[in-house]
């Protein structure tokens, strides 16, 4: 089966760095989204990893290793208005989204 | 400015009527699919659509339907067969291999 799991929820502090890790089992890799969802409102993308490495965007990098299906995404100077969930999600074979159940991220002042 | 766009964000039903959410896009994209997600849960396929008069069921596709007889409209339609309809529908847009996914603002569904 095709699986992807994150943890469910982090705690932070304002101003600091946190990273949220993603690890997958799918049929096939063909590129790892990263989406930032408020609540009630629809996920919006962050970023898309299909080489390994870093991939640096501001406050955001996320960072994918193929070989071990990993990815992770790194939230510097951290905001208040960072305090959201964190999908990932991998594109199978057949370019399929795979959805992970997302990390609820908590930034305290 | 394009864009994909979910109508009503917040309905109310009664139990055992259908409901149909409605959900258009401008961006010209092939594939259209259809979420439901739960508080403090992932996204969950209900149907997907990669064209135009073809459309897939996804992971929890029972006691819902779809149709897709434009390629700008792909409507859901909540049955009285769904057992637990209450939950928050996303719809979502691609493009060919591309894979990232447009979200429309999403419906807030609760049935009574």
């Amino acid at each position: 089966g095709q699986n992807i799991d994150q943890p469910t929820e982090m705690t932070a502090t304002e101003g600091a760095i946190v990273q949220i890790n993603c690890t997958y089992q799918t049929s096939g890799f063909n590129g790892l989204f990263w989406y930032q969802q408020h609540a009630g409102e629809a996920p919006t993308f962050l970023s898309y990893n299909v080489l390994d490495g870093l991939e640096e965007k501001g406050r955001f990098s996320s960072f994918l290793s193929r070989s071990k299906g990993y990815s992770y995404l790194l939230l510097k100077e951290l905001q208040m208005k960072d305090s959201a969930s964190y999908l990932c999600a991998v594109l199978d074979s057949n370019y399929q989204l795979i959805w992970g159940a997302g990390t609820k991220l908590i930034i305290k002042p | 400015d394009g864009g994909i766009t979910q109508s009503p964000k917040y309905l109310f039903r009664k139990e055992g009527q259908n409901v149909t959410l409605s959900c258009e896009q401008n961006l010209n994209h092939d594939a259209m699919y259809w979420y439901r997600q739960d508080p403090g849960q992932g996204l969950r396929l209900i149907y997907y659509s990669q064209i135009v008069n073809d459309f897939q069921k996804g992971d929890i596709a029972e006691g819902y339907s779809v149709s897709r007889e434009k390629k700008e409209s792909f409507p859901l339609t909540v049955t009285s067969a769904q057992k637990n309809p209450t939950a928050f529908y996303l719809c979502a847009s691609s493009q060919g291999d591309s894979g990232e996914a447009f979200f429309g603002q999403g419906t807030r569904l609760t049935v009574v």
